[in-house]
């Protein structure tokens, strides 16, 4: 069955740095276009960013442009979300999803980032 | 952005009875394709997101079919013919047409 697993979650100072790591099993990771989601204590759903089964391309929130990457790693089967310039409004659970049908259908567990100082 | 707007926000429900959740996208959801990307996730609470519904109107597989949605272009709703207790968490609209891809506020749904 299909598996979604984030790490690599915690507590960072705001301007550092995080890398997230979803490893994904169950699918072809190199067939769908993936997703993370995030959403801050007690808020609802934001969208931060997509790749496509590829790579060749990828888009991002507003609000994180030019500040997070993702990526994947085709050989390990990880989806990678690389937060640089940390802020105290990135602190949220981070979910991983795979696109099925135009949309998120399997989801993570999520792992929270807390930016703090 | 294309923004979301869902009503009510919260939407409190008595058992066995039917409940309706309404979204609204300020642009037209409709692609090229023919297709019309708006989809609806429902959270239990202390839970991941789960998607219930796809392109408007396609079921999940495992998902019951009290649950329905319906709607075009930019005007779209959730309907859940019989509230059981496990329908209890926040439900979301999210768009996939445009990019930034964007969520709705969501609605709570809870027991009267």
């Amino acid at each position: 069955q299909v598996q979604l697993v984030e790490s690599g979650g915690g507590v960072v100072q705001p301007g550092r740095s995080l890398r997230l790591s979803c490893a994904a099993s169950g699918f072809t990771f190199t067939d769908y276009a993936m997703h993370w989601v995030r959403q801050a204590p007690g808020k609802g759903l934001e969208w931060v960013a997509m790749t496509s089964y590829d790579e060749s391309s990828k888009y991002y929130a507003n609000s994180v442009e030019g500040r997070f990457t993702i990526s994947r790693d085709t050989s390990k089967n990880i989806l990678y979300l690389q937060l640089n310039s940390l802020r105290t409004e990135d602190t949220a659970i981070y979910y991983c999803a795979r696109v099925v049908n135009g949309s998120p259908k399997n989801w993570g567990q999520g792992t929270l980032v807390t930016v703090s100082s | 952005d294309v923004v979301m707007t869902q009503s009510p926000l919260s939407l409190p429900v008595t058992l066995g009875q039917p409940a309706s959740i309404s979204c609204r996208s300020s642009q037209s959801l409709l692609y090229t394709d023919g297709n019309t990307y708006l989809s609806w996730f429902q959270q239990r609470p202390g839970q991941s997101p789960r998607r219930l519904i796809y392109k408007v109107s396609n079921r999940d597989s495992g998902v019951p079919d009290r649950f329905s949605g319906s709607g075009s272009g930019t005007d779209f709703t959730l309907r859940i013919s019989r509230v059981e207790a496990e329908d209890v968490g926040v439900y979301y609209c999210m768009q996939t047409r445009h990019w930034p891809q964007t969520f709705g506020q969501g609605t709570k749904v809870e027991i009267k």
